[in-house]
């Protein structure tokens, strides 16, 4: 089946150091792949998507490549900030049809000043 | 348009009651999910329509549950006989087809969400 799955969590890190979360997925068909995140008592929020291989989604500072030889699509920031604490959601939703979105389990980020 | 709204943000109910959650998409989406997210995990999907249509139900999505989109626009969510462990956030989202192509979804936009509490 179509699935995701992401690094777990917490990752605790100081303000201005390089972020990163991994996140892998099925390669069944040909996903859309997806960055969510949810910041402490908010809804999700789109971060950024992919749509095909070898296309960067960037927004906010944060990116992730879309890499269909190893299947990933890990997201990065240079130098994170206290504001960037959330939980960040990797997905996936099938090209065609009513693009459903499978969701990782989420890892939760907390940046110390 | 405000984005996708969800009413109540909050709901605490006794075992055994019934409870309805309402969510208003975004006004032009014409795609609207239903999704499930207990503490600690990724939303899990339970139901999707496509104008007023429900063209698929997640087996999570028991016989209790019931969803429904009556003119195509707002959706209910209808939960029977709660269970303690229907406790969870309820989210709501909205999509539409990328103008174009169907070959590149948009992503959702989603609702802030209910939270129900089954004591």
């Amino acid at each position: 089946g179509n699935s995701v799955t992401q690094m777990e969590g917490p990752v605790t890190l100081s303000e201005e150091a390089f972020l990163t979360i991994n996140c892998t997925y099925t390669a069944t068909g040909y996903p859309s792949l997806f960055w969510y995140v949810q910041y402490p008592g908010e809804g999700l929020q789109l971060l950024l998507k992919a749509t095909k291989a070898d296309d960067k989604g960037s927004n906010k500072g944060f990116e992730a490549t879309y890499r269909k030889e190893t299947t990933s699509f890990h997201l990065e920031k240079g130098s994170v900030q206290v504001s960037d604490s959330a939980v960040y959601f990797c997905a996936r939703a099938n090209s065609g049809g009513y693009q459903k979105v499978t969701f990782g389990t989420g890892t939760k980020l907390q940046v110390i000043p | 348009d405000t984005g996708v709204s969800q009413d109540p943000r909050h709901k605490i109910t006794k075992r055994g009651q019934n409870v309805t959650f309402r969510c208003d998409p975004i006004s032009e989406h014409n795609r609207l999910y239903w999704y499930r997210q207990t503490l600690g995990q990724g939303p899990e999907f339970l139901t999707y329509f496509q104008n007023e249509a429900q063209l698929e139900k997640s087996r999570l999505l028991s016989d209790r549950f019931s969803a429904e989109r009556p003119k195509g626009s707002f959706s209910t969510l209808e939960i029977q006989r709660t269970e303690q462990g229907d406790s969870a956030m309820y989210l709501c989202a909205s999509s539409s087809k990328e103008s174009g192509t169907q070959f590149a979804p948009m992503g959702y936009t989603f609702g802030s969400g209910t939270r129900l509490t089954v004591v």
